[in-house]
């Protein structure tokens, strides 16, 4: 079975730094790209980064570039997202979301998610 | 950047009756477009993939279909389990991956 854990959120103040784990179980994690999504308090979703398979290759939303790395540990099957430089608009439910493969970007396998707060 | 435009905002059936989610693309995605649901307090499922598959486990009630701009989601006769918010995504035209920005189907 599937299974994606998150971790790391938590409450902090703006100008903040926090890093996002998320532990990949039950595949073969050096086979699929992985992504991030957030989710502000009652609104919809919102694709942050994406990373291919061996890590040499990653993507960002305009609103995270140059703030948010991600990257991976494919001996630890285990995805991470540093986040740097936070702001109010940055609280959000994260998700880790592993994507279907071969080329295609849906997401059939979701984490629980972990809260992240930046508030003063 | 291509937007989806999701409607309508809100969708008040009963149970047993037949629900229709339309999701419109700024610009063609081809079939590259995905419906979740999701309830409150967790994670989306993956219910669509390809604009018409159903992904594993998916009841056959939820059928989707479209392609270019224009995506609908329908799901037969709703089951009290099915009340919730939908969204559909394209991965055609990335990065940035995009999502629509829901549909919430409550009960009337």
């Amino acid at each position: 079975e599937v299974q994606l854990v998150e971790s790391g959120g938590g409450l902090l103040q703006p100008g903040g730094s926090l890093r996002l784990s998320c532990a990949a179980s039950g595949f073969t994690f050096s086979n699929y790209w992985m992504h991030w999504v957030r989710q502000p308090p009652g609104k919809g979703l919102v694709w942050v980064s994406r990373i291919n398979t061996d890590g040499s290759a990653s993507s960002y939303a305009d609103s995270v570039k140059g703030r948010f790395t991600i990257s991976r540990d494919n001996a630890k099957n285990t995805l991470y997202l540093e986040m740097n430089s936070l702001r109010a608009e940055d609280t959000a439910v994260y998700y880790c979301a592993r994507d279907r493969g071969s080329g295609y970007r849906d997401f059939g396998h979701w984490g629980q998610g972990t809260l992240v707060t930046v508030s003063s | 950047e291509t937007v989806l435009t999701q409607s309508p905002a809100t969708l008040s059936l009963s149970p047993g009756e037949r629900a229709t989610l339309s999701c419109r693309a700024s610009q063609s995605v081809g079939t590259y477009l995905a419906w979740y649901q999701q309830k409150p307090g967790q994670a989306p499922r993956l219910l669509i993939y390809d604009a018409s598959n159903r992904a594993t486990g998916i009841p056959a009630r939820f059928s989707g279909s479209g392609s270019g701009t224009d995506f609908t989601l329908t799901i037969s006769s709703l089951e009290p389990e099915d009340f919730a918010v939908y969204y559909c995504q394209q991965s055609s035209n990335w990065p940035p991956i995009t999502f629509g920005q829901g549909t919430r189907l409550e009960i009337k």
